[in-house]
């Protein structure tokens, strides 16, 4: 079982939908969660960090559940330039690496 | 600003060449990383360092090699002994190991021709 999974998408939806990505990771002893961005050719952005309560910016949700072990990350009202791969992280600090997602991919349309 | 900066943006290598990838940052981070990603495969981890004049094996050490000899700096050095180095080099800090999130680099896509 890989550490951190995602679905890979893409996920093709039109402007103004709501999408939600999950992801799971198998370590229990994980401490910190990350949602990051990558446009195509890109580096990585932070897009957000996951808190135990869930937290929110803009548009953007994220949950995590620590019993399910996993995160989600919802978009509301899709912008085109949400356009992107999205990348969970989580990290078990005593192993000092962050563990990567293979992403999931979205496509917002017009 | 401050950040992490990575050159070249772009290299080509011949087979049997070694290479080295810059990666500075002046954010005063302690822990710095390097990954490795390929088309459609996620990021995969070939050494990191928690402290000057140290560093440890990722997941994928063999063929490279690194050295921290100032906080600033995490240079990667692609030897002739990694099969197959053609992929996308990203660099990246954080101030607290991986506790804290990490800010990446722009990259460097070697290619071997």
């Amino acid at each position: 079982r890989k550490e951190v999974e995602q679905d890979p998408g893409p996920f093709n939806v039109p402007e103004g939908a709501t999408v939600a990505f999950n992801c799971t990771y198998s370590n229990s002893a994980s401490q910190s969660f990350f949602w990051y961005r990558q446009d195509c050719r890109k580096e990585p952005k932070l897009l957000m960090s996951v808190y135990s309560s869930g937290n929110e910016d803009g548009r953007f949700t994220a949950q995590l559940n620590r019993a399910s072990q996993y995160i989600s990350l919802l978009i509301r009202d899709s912008k085109l330039s949400d356009s992107a791969t999205y990348l969970c992280v989580v990290n078990m600090y005593v192993a000092y690496k962050y563990i990567f997602g293979t992403g999931t991919r979205l496509k917002v349309l017009a | 600003d401050g950040g992490i900066t990575q050159s070249p943006k772009y290299l080509f290598r011949k087979e049997g060449q070694n290479v080295t990838l810059s990666c500075e940052q002046n954010l005063n981070h302690d822990a710095m990383y390097w990954y490795r990603q390929d088309p459609g495969q996620g990021l995969r981890l070939i050494y990191y360092s928690q402290i000057v004049n140290d560093f440890q094996k990722g997941d994928i050490a063999e063929g490279y090699s690194v050295s921290r000899e100032k906080k600033e700096s995490f240079p990667l050095t692609v030897t002739s002994a990694q099969k197959n180095p053609t992929a996308f080099y990203l660099c990246a800090s954080s101030p607290q190991g991986a506790i804290t999130e990490a800010f990446f680099g722009q990259g460097t896509r070697l290619t071997v021709v």
